[in-house]
C-alpha cells in the first residue's frame, strides 16, 4: 500500500534552535497535512496544504508542499519547551487518511 | 464543545473477554475513521465509514467489527481480545465529499491494555 517515509524519526535539540522535518510520499498526494501528538492526547493538525508549492505558516511553525507533490517539509523556529512531541505528516490517498511513522522532537535542558 | 468524543479513555481487561470504545462527533462530517496506535506510536488506519457505509477495512481481523448506526457515531466492537490487541485506540472524522475537504479531527484516544 502507499506509504510515508519522515525523518527524521527523532531529533534532539536545544532550546532556542530551528527544526526541519520532512515527508515523502511514494505518489502524488493532493493534500499535506501536519498535526503534532503530545503525550496522552490525539493528533491535533497544525498545518493543512492544499496546492503544490503552497507554503503556509502557524505562528513558528511553517510547512511547504513540494512541487512534486510526492513531499512536505515542516520547519519550527525558535524552539520552545511545549514543541516536545511527536509530529505527524499525513495525506489523503483514496478515501483514507495515512500517516507517516512520526519525528520525535526531544528539547534538551 | 469537544469535537469527537469517544468512551472509555481506558479499559483494561482480560483476554477472551468482549469490548467496545465509542465515538461520537458534532462536526457534521461525513466520513469516520478508527486508528491503531501501536506502542512505537505508529498510526495505522483500522476502518472508514461514509455516511455510515463502510468503505475502507485494511485487513483488520474479523474479530474487530466497526458499527456505524447513523453518520456522527461509529462504534468499535471487538471480540476474543488477545494481548497484541493492546493498544491506543483513535476514532477520527473527516468531511471527504467537499468541497471543502477537510482534515481529520481526532478525538483523545482510548487507551486498552489486555492482561
Amino acid at each position: 500500500g502507499q506509504q510515508l517515509n519522515q525523518s527524521p524519526q527523532s531529533m534532539f535539540i536545544q532550546e532556542g534552535e530551528d527544526v526541519s522535518m520532512n515527508c515523502t510520499s511514494s505518489s502524488i498526494f493532493n493534500t499535506w497535512l501536519w498535526y503534532k501528538q503530545d503525550p496522552g492526547e490525539g493528533p491535533v493538525l497544525l498545518i493543512a496544504l492544499y496546492k503544490a508549492g503552497e507554503l503556509t505558516s502557524n505562528g513558528r511553525l511553517t510547512a511547504q508542499f513540494g512541487i512534486t507533490r510526492k513531499d512536505s517539509f515542516l520547519n519550527i523556529s525558535a524552539s520552545i519547551p511545549s514543541d516536545v512531541g511527536i509530529y505527524f505528516c499525513a495525506g489523503p490517498p483514496d478515501d483514507k487518511i495515512i500517516f507517516g511513522k512520526g519525528t520525535r522532537l526531544h528539547i534538551l535542558p | 464543545d469537544t469535537a469527537v468524543s469517544q468512551t472509555p479513555k481506558y479499559l483494561v481487561t482480560q483476554m477472551g473477554n468482549d469490548k467496545s470504545i465509542k465515538c461520537e462527533q458534532n462536526l457534521g462530517h461525513d466520513t469516520m475513521y478508527w486508528y491503531k496506535q501501536d506502542s512505537k506510536k505508529f498510526l495505522k488506519i483500522m476502518f472508514s465509514y461514509n455516511n455510515k457505509e463502510l468503505i475502507i477495512n485494511e485487513t483488520v481481523p474479523n474479530r474487530f467489527s466497526p458499527k456505524s448506526p447513523d453518520k456522527a457515531h461509529l462504534n468499535l466492537h471487538i471480540n476474543s481480545l488477545e494481548l497484541g490487541d493492546s493498544a491506543v485506540y483513535f476514532c477520527a472524522s473527516s468531511q471527504l465529499e467537499g468541497p471543502p475537504w477537510t482534515e481529520a479531527f481526532f478525538g483523545q484516544g482510548t487507551r486498552l491494555t489486555v492482561v
